[in-house]
């Protein structure tokens, strides 16, 4: 069945320093990988997605993943975090031939420090 | 830029009242979709709609769950009675198409039953 893993489930960090994400997912085919943010009171917002091509995906506010078949890996990563990073993160893989529901992973809580 | 909108934010009720929450979706989109969020757990698909009819539910979604499209804004989810367990947060997703389409995310209802 197809699932996803986030290891981390609250990573505190200073602002400026960088910041990875990590998410493993386990998948029957080429995944279709996403990273949503939620902000406090907000939705989920895309930040970015994976298809196919570059392995290498940049998203919205500076972030970017990496999609690594052979570690059934897609991390994000930001170079410089900003207190306004602070958030929920959430990995998620889908849709799936017949299924049209995303998979999510429990997400990982991020807190930034001045 | 468009957005899907949720109301209320926040529902209380009582064990074994009916609650209906509404969403609008993106106005062009054709496919919608109803996922929760219990308190520290991940996000879970319940049912994805398109066309007026049913087009996917999970385990979840069960005979106390509903969907409604009654005009062409609304999209809606009924629970006929509620259950202590079925305290969540309730988003509402939409997309312009199936497959590989984003799924944008409304701010999501809080369900506290009582």
């Amino acid at each position: 069945a197809q699932s996803v893993t986030q290891p981390d489930i609250h990573i505190t960090v200073s602002e400026g320093a960088s910041l990875e994400l990590r998410c493993n997912y386990s998948y029957g085919a080429t995944p279709y990988l996403f990273w949503y943010v939620q902000s406090p009171g907000q939705g989920l917002q895309l930040l970015l997605k994976y298809f196919s091509g570059d392995t290498l995906v940049q998203g919205i506010k500076g972030f970017e993943a990496e999609f690594k078949r052979s570690q059934s890996s897609f991390n994000l990563r930001k170079p410089s975090v900003h207190w306004s990073d602070a958030a929920e993160y959430f990995c998620a893989v889908g849709p799936y031939y017949n299924t049209d529901k995303l998979i999510f992973g429990t997400g990982t809580r991020l807190q930034v420090f001045p | 830029e468009p957005e899907v909108t949720q109301t209320p934010s926040h529902q209380v009720t009582q064990m074994g009242q009916e609650v209906i929450l509404r969403c609008v979706p993106i106005s062009n989109h054709l496919y919608f979709y109803w996922y929760r969020q219990i308190l520290g757990q991940k996000v879970e698909f319940l049912v994805s709609f398109y066309n007026n009819e049913i087009s996917e539910k999970s385990e979840i979604f069960d005979d106390q769950f509903s969907v409604e499209r009654p005009d062409g804004s609304n999209f809606t989810l009924k629970i006929r009675s509620t259950k202590l367990e079925d305290s969540a947060m309730y988003f509402c997703a939409s997309s312009p198409d199936r497959g590989l389409s984003e799924q944008f995310f409304g701010p999501g209802t809080r369900l506290t039953v009582l």
